[in-house]
């Protein structure tokens, strides 16, 4: 069965460093996003990416976060100056779209620790 | 009015039992409706769909109430392995169609 793939699983960093979170979405979907989910907390929408650029991006995906889909396969979140509150899981998501139910298929996460 | 509102739980309940969850969300817009069950610290996994028709899938059974904007989640025959937490999550119809995720219920099923 066709997975999204989330690399590291574990990231620790120290306030301040920019970090790069990867994924690899399920190869024939055309939408993907990010998600995060603070300790506790719901998970919350980041971003989502179609056709090559940003369809729409949440109050929290301010200037310090940008995506990128640099070839075919890997969507990535750069996180240029980390924050403390920026500790949570990121959640990759990819869906096929504008297909109804519009399910999205999430991977395992990547758990960031800022320090 | 939160975007879509849950009660927390958690709900305690022995093998066997049937419990149901509810779910109401606040965009009238909203086009899809699904039920994700999370495990501690990992993804959301896709449950069901929610069809305004009702639909079930083995134990499971899943209603929609576009009139009232009110989804619910019964659980019969309850396992064991049933415990974790419940997601309603519900997109809307903007060119995204971003997921809007419910703060989840949590159940305990015990031996």
């Amino acid at each position: 069965e066709p997975e999204v793939t989330q690399t590291p699983s574990h990231q620790v960093t120290q306030m301040g460093q920019e970090v790069i979170l990867r994924c690899v979405p399920i190869s024939n979907h055309l939408y993907f996003y990010w998600y995060r989910q603070i300790l506790g907390q719901k998970v919350e929408f980041l971003v989502s990416f179609y056709n090559n650029e940003i369809s729409e991006k949440s109050e929290i995906f301010d200037d310090q976060f940008s995506v990128e889909r640099p070839d075919g396969s890997n969507f990535t979140l750069k996180i240029r100056s980390t924050k403390l509150e920026d500790s949570a899981m990121y959640f990759c998501a990819s869906g096929a779209g504008d297909i109804l139910p519009n399910i999205q298929y999430f991977g395992a996460g990547t758990r960031l620790s800022v320090l | 009015r939160k975007e879509v509102e849950q009660d927390p739980g958690p709900f305690n309940v022995p093998e066997g039992a049937t419990v149901a969850f509810n779910c109401t969300y606040s965009n009238s817009a909203s086009q899809s409706f699904f039920w994700y069950r999370q495990d501690c610290r990992k993804e959301p996994k896709l449950l069901m769909s929610v069809y305004s028709s009702g639909n079930e899938d083995g134990r499971f059974t899943a209603q929609l109430n576009r009139a009232s904007q009110y989804i619910s989640l019964l659980i019969r025959d309850s396992k064991l392995s049933d415990s974790a937490t419940y997601l309603c999550v519900v997109n809307g119809r903007d060119s995204s169609y971003k997921l809007i995720f419910g703060s989840g219920t949590r159940l305990l099923v015990r031996p």
